[in-house]
């Protein structure tokens, strides 16, 4: 199976300031048709997980422009150009391209 | 309004089933693929399976492979997770989850299953 993994597994953020999670996939998540299989969910305290972004760089309905996201076929990045206190959550990357879907272990993002 | 609205929190003991249903409310469930996604207290995600929109195919993560069914009702628009011989770490949420354009987006609020003796 795909492994993900994330870093770091806790950043404690600034409001105001920019944050960045990275997010890496042990093999290509890039499919012949030139989409790459990586979304990224939030999970905010006591919620169920929700999309941020699809297919390595589409932001969901709704979901602010602050949050950008980018990535080659192994390497993701995430980023949130200036954190807000509604921001706070556990960040996940998740592989999309084949069964099993896996996620990371998560990103601990709080407020300093 | 599209939501996927889940059934309530089950205690169970070693050995026994489970079966959740997660219903679709403004849609149509069977147009689309639904995951299953457990957390397990203080953990990440793991994903369980899904049951394709469609011809209904199902697949299954090989953790659960021998435990795990989910199945579909179009009449009641609901899909099911039955999970088998429950084991204390099964303890967890559950969720369903919606699939479309190669992403979860759409999520049930989560069932608790507890296994205890």
């Amino acid at each position: 199976e795909i492994v993900m993994t994330q870093s770091p597994l806790s950043l404690p953020v600034t409001p105001g300031e920019p944050a960045s999670i990275s997010c890496r996939s042990n093999q290509s998540l890039l499919y012949r048709n030139g989409n790459k299989y990586l979304d990224w969910y939030v999970q905010k305290p006591g919620q169920s997980p929700q999309l941020l972004i699809y297919l390595g760089s589409n932001r969901a309905s709704g979901v602010p422009d602050r949050f950008t996201a980018s990535g080659s076929g192994t390497d993701f990045t995430l980023k949130i150009s200036r954190v807000e206190a509604e921001d706070v959550g556990t960040y996940y990357c998740m592989q999309s391209l084949e069964t099993p879907f896996t996620f990371g272990p998560g990103t601990k993002v709080d407020i300093k | 309004q599209v939501k996927l609205v889940q059934s309530g929190a089950e205690v169970k003991k070693p050995g026994t089933s489970v079966k959740l249903s997660c219903k679709a409310s403004g849609y149509t469930l069977a147009y689309n693929t639904l995951h299953w996604v457990r957390q397990a207290p203080g953990q990440g995600l793991e994903w369980m399976g899904w049951i394709g929109g469609g011809s209904g195919d199902t697949r299954y993560s090989q953790r659960f492979q021998d435990r795990v069914s989910i199945t579909r009702s179009m009449s009641e628009n609901s899909a099911y997770l039955e999970l088998s011989s429950l084991r204390y770490e099964d303890t967890a949420v559950y969720y369903c989850a919606r699939h479309v354009s190669a992403a979860l987006d759409l999520w049930g609020q989560g069932t608790v299953v507890t296994v205890s003796s």
